[in-house]
């Protein structure tokens, strides 16, 4: 199956802070990507969904200004946690479709574990 | 609103036996019912899928029972082995442009040896 990477796998950082999180399609092209986020021993609940080339949606209740997302380019995807605070330490993760293929199926990335101290 | 509702939380299998998580849906318009599985502290990895035209999928030990008119669908993995603990989460997803997944609740599922 496709690939899709996240960058970093875990990462701690100091209340206040902007963490930024990638998220790579390796094998493959993908216009659409989505963020989600997972507290422990919940679901995922999508955050939003990336588009390249154009504004990402949000969705209801997910502060654009704080979840900053970028989909510069048909294979990454990225997305910033502005001014982070405890609340915000999550399981991260990113899915992508493969555009060419045309396929319902999402591949997931590994998921990047955020710490806010 | 939780569009697609999954039961059990939680399932306790011995080694070799059946383990059946089942999902309900209330949107007759989602059209792709994904099943995904997820290890602790890993990404889920896509396990099996079925589309409403078709009643049962198979893969190896995995199959999927799908119910139209009741809205159902379930997962059965026959002959569980303790590799299979994990937690396992139903999904769909509206014929649209974006295709975003709907996840239900997630079970966890134990196979002991």
């Amino acid at each position: 199956g496709a690939v899709v990477s996240q960058h970093p796998s875990r990462v701690i950082c100091k209340s206040g802070t902007s963490v930024k999180i990638e998220c790579r399609s390796l094998d493959f092209q993908a216009t659409t990507m989505f963020w989600y986020r997972q507290f422990p021993k919940q679901s995922l609940m999508l955050m939003a969904t990336s588009n390249e080339g154009s504004k990402a949606t949000y969705e209801q209740g997910v502060e654009k200004d704080k979840f900053l997302i970028n989909h510069a380019s048909l294979t990454l995807s990225t997305l910033t946690v502005t001014s982070a605070h405890p609340e915000d330490s999550s399981f991260y993760i990113c899915s992508a479709r493969d555009f060419l293929s045309n396929q319902e199926t999402q591949y997931f990335g590994p998921g990047t574990r955020l710490l806010v101290l | 609103q939780q569009q697609v509702k999954q039961s059990p939380q939680s399932l306790i299998v011995q080694k070799g036996g059946i383990s059946i998580i089942n999902c309900a849906y209330e949107n007759t318009a989602f059209d792709y019912f994904p099943w995904y599985q997820q290890f602790p502290g890993k990404g889920p990895a896509l396990l099996i899928a079925i589309r409403p035209d078709v009643s049962e999928k198979k893969e190896g030990r995995f199959t999927i029972s799908f119910n139209k008119s009741a809205k159902q669908f379930s997962l059965h993995i026959m002959d569980s082995q303790p590799g299979d603990s994990a937690t396992y989460f139903c999904a769909a997803t509206l014929y649209t442009g974006r295709r975003a997944l709907t996840f239900g609740s997630g079970t966890r599922l134990q196979v002991q040896p």
